[in-house]
């Protein structure tokens, strides 16, 4: 079965204290790998999409890397605007229904000053 | 770009009553999209996938005569909840796959409570 898990759950950093946030999934056939964050009582905003392991992808303060096994949401001089909820989704082929993602419960980052 | 939009934001109901959720995509054409819904601290759990044109694929364990799924056109999609119960009080969220393959954007939810 296609599993996605997400560590730590939580997160409490200070200000620019750098960290990363880690995603391993077990599917059959990765078609691609996507991070979100979500805000309390908000849909989920599209951060990134990898494809193939040795990928990356870097915006503002957020790097994703991509593995055959695992993904990281690397973040870098945080700031308290960063604090939400990461969330890792992947997408599998074979015979999952086309498009579905499979999602992880998330990492919950708080960032104070 | 990529934009979706939902209403209502959030609805309060009588249990007995029906609700509709609108799902838009605002900027793009959407020939599929997908509703989840989401409990308070989980994560999202796909509800059903909805194509434009045809019949909703719903996941195992969803009641498809009672959340029904319309995708009558490819910028919009409605979920129904029909004849609700407090139990269905949830936050809803729908997803409309984008035109880069794989991507999928979301709207800001919607958040429904049955009384």
């Amino acid at each position: 079965e296609d599993q996605v898990t997400q560590s730590p759950e939580a997160l409490r950093l200070q200000e620019g204290e750098s960290s990363s946030l880690n995603c391993s999934y077990t599917v059959s056939g990765l078609r691609g790998l996507f991070w979100y964050r979500q805000d309390p009582g908000k849909g989920p905003e599209f951060l990134f999409t990898l494809y193939s392991a040795g990928e990356e992808k870097e915006k503002e303060r957020l790097k994703a890397t991509l593995t055959k096994k695992e993904s990281f949401l690397h973040i870098t001089a945080p700031k308290p605007e960063d604090s939400a909820t990461y969330l890792c989704a992947v997408q599998a082929g074979g015979g999952s229904t086309l498009g579905r993602l499979y999602f992880g419960r998330g990492t919950q980052l708080t960032v104070w000053p | 770009g990529a934009v979706v939009s939902q209403h209502p934001s959030w609805v309060i109901c009588k249990s007995g009553t029906s609700v509709k959720i609108e799902c838009r995509s605002l900027d793009f054409q959407a020939t599929t999209m997908f509703w989840y819904r989401q409990f308070p601290k989980q994560s999202l759990m796909l509800m059903a996938t909805s194509n434009e044109g045809s019949k909703a694929t719903y996941e195992q364990g969803v009641e498809k005569d009672k959340f029904l799924i319309n995708h009558a056109s490819l910028t919009l999609s409605t979920l129904t909840v029909t004849s609700a119960h407090p139990e269905d009080s949830s936050f809803y969220i729908c997803s409309a796959r984008g035109p880069v393959w794989g991507e999928q954007f979301f709207g800001p939810g919607t958040r429904l409570t049955v009384l």
